[in-house]
């Protein structure tokens, strides 16, 4: 079975312009987060979608936003883009929403987008 | 609010050689779950263990072998007899609800390990 998959896997933009970034989860997977990494730190959680809702916000400026779609791929938008938004963004899927002592909800990351902002 | 620290920025090891990754946690909720991934050069996140808050049992899969101590808030990774494949970023996690019910992961800084041959 496939993986996460996310496209595109480099970009490259100027400031003030705006970029959408996307991911498919894994098949059955209806829970969609993403996440930011800057160079050199740990991901920072950025949105958390299930079942197409918002269920989780990290804080993030309202520059970023994100949606989900019926077959639970998604899109992460940023607009008015900076300097300080060039990092790897990595999507994770998950078949639940919030794990038990029972079930697992082990979250499976994308191999990330590298976006650099010049 | 949730954090992880690893206090480790950077270890290098030789190839055989036991290896120990150390993460400290602090939460506030009684119920939390811990993880451990792996950040090879290619950028993929890689999954090696989740454990939950009731569950002190230490873990073994393999060379891999993690110390959960409750008492010192520490979740600590060992692979013994390291290889050069293991050389990769390696990140501690922490699970922690969001207000919309979701479970998101705090993040230490991770600890870049090199194995050298």
């Amino acid at each position: 079975d496939a993986g996460v998959t996310q496209s595109p896997t480099h970009l490259i933009k100027t400031r003030g312009q705006h970029v959408t970034l996307r991911c498919s989860p894994i098949s059955g997977h209806k829970s969609v987060s993403w996440y930011q990494q800057v160079l050199g730190q740990g991901p920072q959680f950025i949105f958390q979608y299930y079942e197409k809702e918002e269920r989780g916000r990290g804080n993030f400026p309202d520059r970023f936003s994100a949606r989900q779609f019926p077959n639970y791929s998604s899109e992460l938008n940023v607009n008015a883009l900076l300097l300080g938004d060039s990092a790897l963004y990595l999507c994770a899927s998950s078949s639940i929403l919030t794990g038990d002592s029972k079930t697992h909800n082990e979250q499976f990351f994308g191999p990330g987008t590298r976006l650099t902002v010049l | 609010a949730q954090k992880v620290t690893q206090a480790q920025t950077e270890i290098s090891v030789v190839e055989k050689e036991d290896v120990t990754l150390d993460c400290v946690y602090e939460t506030r909720d009684t119920t939390y779950y811990l993880f451990w991934y792996k950040q090879p050069p290619s950028g993929e996140l890689v999954f090696l263990i989740r454990r939950n808050s009731f569950d002190e049992q230490n873990e073994i899969s393999g060379r891999y072998s993690w110390n959960f101590q409750k008492s010192t808030s520490s979740f600590n990774f060992t692979i013994t007899a390291s290889q050069v494949v293991d050389s990769a970023v390696y990140f501690c996690a922490l699970s922690e609800l969001t207000q919309g019910g979701s479970e998101k992961l705090v993040f230490g800084k991770g600890t870049k390990l090199t194995v050298n041959p």
